[in-house]
């Protein structure tokens, strides 16, 4: 059985640097086709892709941050972390990662809970 | 990179059948496949077709997609509507990065 649970901060000041952890059982970053992405929704609009990483390392952001992002990913203890620097009230919402499905180029097949993160002065 | 968008907005009453469109703005519909996310309130989306027109287990019949070369857009199409159908859909699809649309807003009446 496939779950993942985000972790990190709900309250972040303007300027600083977010680190979310998403952490998963039932699948292993190491194995081929494997991908673990992050996506962001903001109170009442829609969803935002921001991150994904594969098994063989390769790293793919949103065009819009990519200056602003990191993923990397900790096979040892079956986690992905996501940092956003120089964060904004603008980056509030809740985070959420999920599993790419490995059958599939880019279905999310599970999804964590999120984690509701505002940013605030 | 292309957008992906969908009307704000849909209803219909239970019973009936509803579409959901997703337009691509640049390249071809065809070229990368297209899911459909389900989203409740206060619940994470879940997948309710994938790769153009493939249903997961666990998600009725009632439930099909497809696209259309012809307006380079995909539809999420719904029969039967039931009360329990109603929520945000969300298209997505991959081109080297993952991209979203916009969402709709789907009211059963």
């Amino acid at each position: 059985q496939i779950t993942l649970k985000e972790s990190g901060p709900t309250l972040v000041k303007p300027t600083q640097t977010l680190t979310l952890t998403c952490t998963f059982s039932g699948f292993s970053l190491a194995s081929s086709g494997v991908g673990v992405g992050w996506i962001r929704q903001p109170p009442g609009k829609a969803l935002e892709w921001l991150a994904l990483i594969y098994w063989d390392d390769d790293v793919r952001y949103s065009p819009s941050l990519r200056n602003r992002l990191t993923i990397t990913k900790d096979i040892s203890k079956n986690q992905v972390v996501l940092s956003v620097t120089n964060v904004d009230p603008v980056d509030s919402g809740r985070y959420f990662c999920a599993h790419k499905d490995v059958t599939s180029v880019s279905n999310f097949d599970y999804w964590g809970q999120g984690t509701l993160v505002t940013v605030s002065s | 990179n292309f957008v992906l968008t969908q009307p704000h907005s849909v209803s219909a009453s239970p019973g009936k059948t509803v579409t959901i469109s997703c337009a691509r703005s640049s390249g071809s519909i065809a070229n990368n496949f297209v899911q459909w996310y389900q989203q409740r309130p206060d619940s994470s989306p879940t997948t309710v077709i994938y790769e153009d027109d493939r249903r997961p287990s666990g998600v009725p019949e009632r439930f099909s997609g497809s696209i259309d070369s012809s307006s380079n857009s995909a539809s999420l199409t719904i029969s039967g509507l039931k009360t329990e159908d109603e929520a945000d859909y969300y298209c997505q699809s991959y081109d080297s990065i993952v991209v979203f649309g916009g969402g709709t807003k789907l009211t059963v009446l």
